[in-house]
Parts: C-alpha cells; structure tokens; sequence
C-alpha cells in the first residue's frame, strides 16, 4: 500500500525568506502523481503544484517548484519569497496513474509567515 | 472545469440522529469521488472512494456509510451520529481519465459537521 509521509508538523518563517517543507511516499508502482495542495484557514483545498513521475524536470508554478526524487521517494516543496498568504496547511499527496484508486494525503505541514 | 457542490456548509445535529451530506459534480463524467474527514488542525482521513455508480470502497469501518446512487452524486450517510462523528467532511473528486497531463483532485467546500 502506498504511504505519504510529512515530518514537519508545524514550521515558521519570516516573510520573504525560503522554506523547504519535506514529503517522502512510498510505493512499488513507477507511473502515478504527486500533489502539493494549500488548506488556507478557510478550508479550501487549493492545488499548489503537480508532478508527474514519468517526467524528470521539476515542476514549478511562480514562487513554488518541487525537487522531485524518484528514486529516493522524495517530493520537497519549496517556496520562494514567502508571502504573508502563503500562511497555512500544506498536504503532499499521491496518487496513481490509472483510474481505480484512491488519493493518498500525508498528514499536513502547519506553515507560519511571520511579519 | 470541475466543480464539486457539497451542502450543507455547517451542520449541527444531535447524538443519535441521522446524517446525510451530499455533493455533486459539474463538468466532467465519471470522475471518482471521495469522502474524507479532517478533525480539527489535523491531516484527511479517507472514508470512502467511489469509481462508479454503486460502487463504494470503505476504507474506515465506523457508523458512516456511503452510496453513489447516480455518477455525478456521492452521499455520505449515517444512521445515529456519535460524538466522535464531529468534524470537517470534504468531498472530493478526480478526473475520469487518467494519464492526462492536467489530471488532479478536486474539492468542495466542506461541512463542519458538530455532533452534540
């Protein structure tokens, strides 16, 4: 069965600085999905970025990218110039390539943008 | 592009009562759906996954139950709501068709569901 795993429950950084929040999965398949997605206070789940394990290039959206590494099973999420509204839950999560499964979530990052 | 109507937004409801929360899906077919449940500044809780019209994997024995009686509808159910049945229920849903390069889940809302 396939595994998300978050170490960092909780994390704060000042505004404008860099944060690495980690998430390491495991699974036995070699095609399949990963997510970043954004819980903001209003609960809203928010897709922050998407990679797709059969390319090697990292993604990037603007301020966000992914260090992505398949053969570690690792899939880092890095924000850049953290803004104020970056503030909230972060979830990694995996899914598989083909139609019949589920979502997989790890357990959330808390990230605080200190003023 | 997709959408997820879930109702109602917050719910109180008594001990021994029955539950029903719903959600439909907007502009796409034969998605899967999902059921998951958040307990306060806590991580999602799978509940229930659904490929098709009738078909529910359960993935948390417990008093809920879930049934998907048309393809763009999931209901999330229970008999007697127990204390322990409080918290923030999202529906959620992906794609039909896998493989492709936009594929992702989406979400609704959410019910803040309170069992007193």
């Amino acid at each position: 069965a396939q595994t998300v795993t978050q170490s960092q429950p909780e994390m704060s950084v000042q505004e404008a600085e860099t944060v690495t929040l980690s998430c390491t999965y495991d699974t036995s398949e070699n095609n399949y999905y990963l997510f970043w997605y954004k819980q903001p206070p209003s609960r809203q789940m928010i897709l922050v970025i998407r990679q797709e394990a059969y390319k090697q290039q990292n993604a990037t959206e603007n301020r966000f990218s992914v260090n992505f590494q398949k053969a570690a099973k690792s899939f880092s999420l890095k924000i850049s110039d953290s803004q104020l509204g970056d503030t909230a839950m972060y979830f990694c999560a995996f899914m598989k390539l083909y139609r019949d499964d589920k979502i997989i979530f790890g357990k959330g990052t808390r990230l605080h943008i200190l003023p | 592009s997709q959408t997820i109507h879930q109702w109602p937004a917050t719910l109180v409801q008594p001990v021994g009562s029955p539950l029903s929360l719903e959600c439909t899906v907007e502009g796409t077919s034969n998605p899967n759906l999902y059921w998951y449940r958040q307990a306060a500044g806590r991580g999602l809780q799978l509940l229930f996954y659904s490929v098709g019209i009738g078909q529910i994997s359960s993935e948390v024995p417990q008093n809920l139950s879930a049934s998907r009686p048309q393809d763009r509808q999931f209901i999330l159910s229970s008999k007697k709501l127990l204390l322990s049945d409080s918290g923030f229920y999202l529906c959620a849903g992906t794609r039909g068709i896998r493989g492709s390069a936009n594929t992702e889940a989406f979400f609704g809302q959410g019910t803040r569901l309170t069992v007193v």
